[in-house]
């Protein structure tokens, strides 16, 4: 079955400093990827996708790049702020599934000015 | 700026009670999802239709709750009768499914509490 892995957080730290967080899928076909994040209260939201290997997706200063060699989907970021703390959540759809969204436990970001 | 809408927002109830949370999904979109979310198990689907008909519900505990949806702008989730074990917070989702890869939409979740 599918099956999508993150680096277990918390992970603090500082304005300005750089991002990754580790994502590894298990699909049994050609899944899309996709990085959520989750601000406190509130749903969760689209960060950014992508649909087919080598594919990057952006957004706000996230990145990430489906790498089929490597099973892995990172989420980084040059320079987080205080306004990026949040939980983030690697997901995988694919049409095994029926296109059920696998996610991963989350991470949670804490920045600090 | 459409967005999924869910009632409650909070909701406390008993042991043995009924509860009932509704979504309205964002206008034209034909897929909707429910998803729990806890501290132990993370975010878990419990159901999901498209075009308002269920196409999986095998994450749900089927002794208790029920999914349905009466038209294409409400679906509803019912819990009866609710344990404390359900105190979660439940998120519904939609989205819009051409043939393919689609992007779930998250409501802002009712946070549920039984005591």
């Amino acid at each position: 079955g599918n099956s999508v892995t993150q680096m277990e957080g918390p992970v603090t730290l500082s304005e300005e400093a750089f991002l990754t967080i580790n994502c590894t899928y298990t699909a049994t076909g050609y899944p899309s990827l996709f990085w959520y994040v989750q601000y406190p209260g509130e749903g969760l939201q689209l960060l950014l996708k992508a649909t087919k290997a080598d594919d990057k997706g952006s957004n706000k200063g996230f990145e990430a790049t489906y790498r089929k060699e490597t099973t892995s989907f990172h989420l980084e970021k040059g320079s987080v702020q205080v306004s990026d703390s949040a939980v983030y959540f690697c997901a995988l759809m694919d049409s095994g599934s029926n296109y059920k969204l696998t996610f991963g436990k989350g991470t949670l970001l804490t920045v600090n000015p | 700026d459409a967005r999924v809408t869910q009632t409650p927002r909070d909701k406390v109830t008993e042991m043995g009670q009924e509860v009932t949370m509704r979504c309205q999904p964002i206008l034209g979109h034909n897929t909707v999802f429910w998803y729990r979310q806890t501290m132990m198990q993370g975010l878990e689907l419990l159901a999901y239709f498209r075009n308002r008909a269920p196409l999986d519900d095998s994450g749900m505990p089927k002794d208790r709750f029920s999914a349905e949806m009466p038209d294409a702008t409400l679906a509803t989730l019912k819990i009866q009768p609710s344990e404390p074990r359900d105190s979660a917070v439940y998120f519904c989702a939609s989205g819009l499914w051409v043939a393919g890869v689609e992007t779930q939409y998250f409501g802002p979740g009712t946070r549920l509490l039984v005591l």
